[in-house]
Parts: structure tokens; sequence; C-alpha cells
């Protein structure tokens, strides 16, 4: 039972370069979300995808695109990394159709380091 | 929008003591609460959730957590804490209209079980 996959695990980049944060979920979920998390700020919200084939604007998505593969995948890129994006990225995946729905199943994360 | 405050950044306890993190939010409508549970180096699980209905809601690993609308709070509790119990708790709401399936998180209390 994988849950929620994320790769890699941790990543160091250097000012001005460009990566994917892979996500992939096997649980038939129609929402993904992206977050970052900081310390003293929680979590919040990058971009989500309601359902296969949308995305739509978290609260933080500057220096980010994202990309709904198909209904398993979800990726986070960023064209130019910058040190202010250092943190810890973590995918989450919901069914969110119905009350009893509405968790999140949370990726184990990916810590970036931007130099 | 809803907000959630998490009063208490830390919170040191004895093992078998009782503890009570607290967890405020703002809604001008009725929501749907949730606290998770971040072991170090992990992503966040589930502990419970308040969808409806009884006020009073049993999680995981012995915790609940009572939903008071007048207060707007949803304080987490466990009468006997353990070493294991030490983690970064983070409450979050989501508003039953509009806004998709989305989640808003607390800024996290980090529960320190000392021997």
């Amino acid at each position: 039972n994988a849950g929620v996959t994320q790769t890699p695990k941790f990543q160091v980049l250097k000012t001005g370069q460009s990566m994917t944060l892979q996500c992939a979920q096997d649980m038939n979920h129609n929402s993904m979300y992206w977050y970052r998390q900081d310390p003293g700020m929680g979590l919040r919200l990058i971009y989500y995808s309601a359902s296969e084939g949308t995305t739509d604007k978290g609260e933080v998505p500057n220096g980010y695109n994202v990309s709904r593969l198909n209904k398993r995948e979800f990726s986070l890129r960023l064209e130019s990394a910058a040190p202010s994006q250092t943190s810890v990225y973590f995918c989450a995946s919901s069914e969110g159709q119905v009350p009893h729905d509405y968790g999140y199943t949370f990726g184990s994360g990916t810590r970036l380091t931007v130099v | 929008a809803q907000s959630v405050t998490q009063l208490d950044s830390q919170v040191p306890v004895f093992e078998e003591a009782p503890v009570e993190l607290r967890c405020n939010y703002s809604s001008s409508v009725s929501v749907y609460l949730f606290w998770y549970v971040q072991y170090p180096n992990q992503g966040l699980q589930l502990l419970l959730k308040y969808l409806s209905g009884s006020t009073l809601v049993k999680g995981i690993n012995g915790f609940e957590a009572e939903f008071n609308k007048s207060q707007t709070s949803f304080h987490l509790r466990k009468p006997s804490v353990h070493i294991s119990d030490t983690a970064e708790y983070f409450c979050a709401v989501r508003t039953l209209t509009g806004g998709g399936n989305k989640l808003t998180f607390g800024t996290g209390t980090q529960l320190k079980v000392e021997l």
C-alpha cells in the first residue's frame, strides 16, 4: 500500500537551476495538492488539482508551475530556483467528493535546499 | 476566508501527564475540522476529524478533540501521553461552501514528552 509517493526525498540546487518534484498516488483519488512547510509557518498551499485536467493556484504559487499528467501524477516545477524556495515540499491527495473523504493522504516529503 | 490559530508553538509535558493542544478557527460558515500528526522526517498522518454530529471526536493513539462552535475551538487532548507522542501536531479547517476540497493548516504545535 504505497499511498502517495514523492521523489526525490532530498535535493540541493544552485540558484537559477530548475527541477521537477514528482508525486504519484495509487488510491484513485481525484484531487491532488502541493504544499510547502517552513518553520513557524505551517503548511501553505502552492497549487492544487481538483480533478484530472484542472489546476489552480493556492496561497503561494509564485515561482512554481504544476502539471497534472494523469489521474495518478501531479508534478511541481521550479523553473529558476531561489534561496527563498528552500523548504520541505509535501504532496497530498484526497477523494474529496463526500465529507467522509475530505481528509488528505500525504507523501513523506521532499527536502529542498537552494544555495 | 478561513484561518486557523494554534496558540502554542511548543508544549513540553512529562510522560503519563495529560495534555491539551489548542486550536481556534475563524470562519463565517460551517466547517470541517482535522488534526494531523507529523513525526520527525515524515509526512502528516490524520489523527481525527470532525464532520458533524457528536462534538467529541475520538481518534487514533488515544487522542480526542472537542468541537466548540460558540468558542470556535477544536482542542486536542490526551489523558496520558507517552514518549512516542513526541511530534508536531497540526490543526486544519475546511469550509463547507466553495473553495474546493482545500484545507487551511495552522502553524503547528511541537509536543515534547519528557521522562
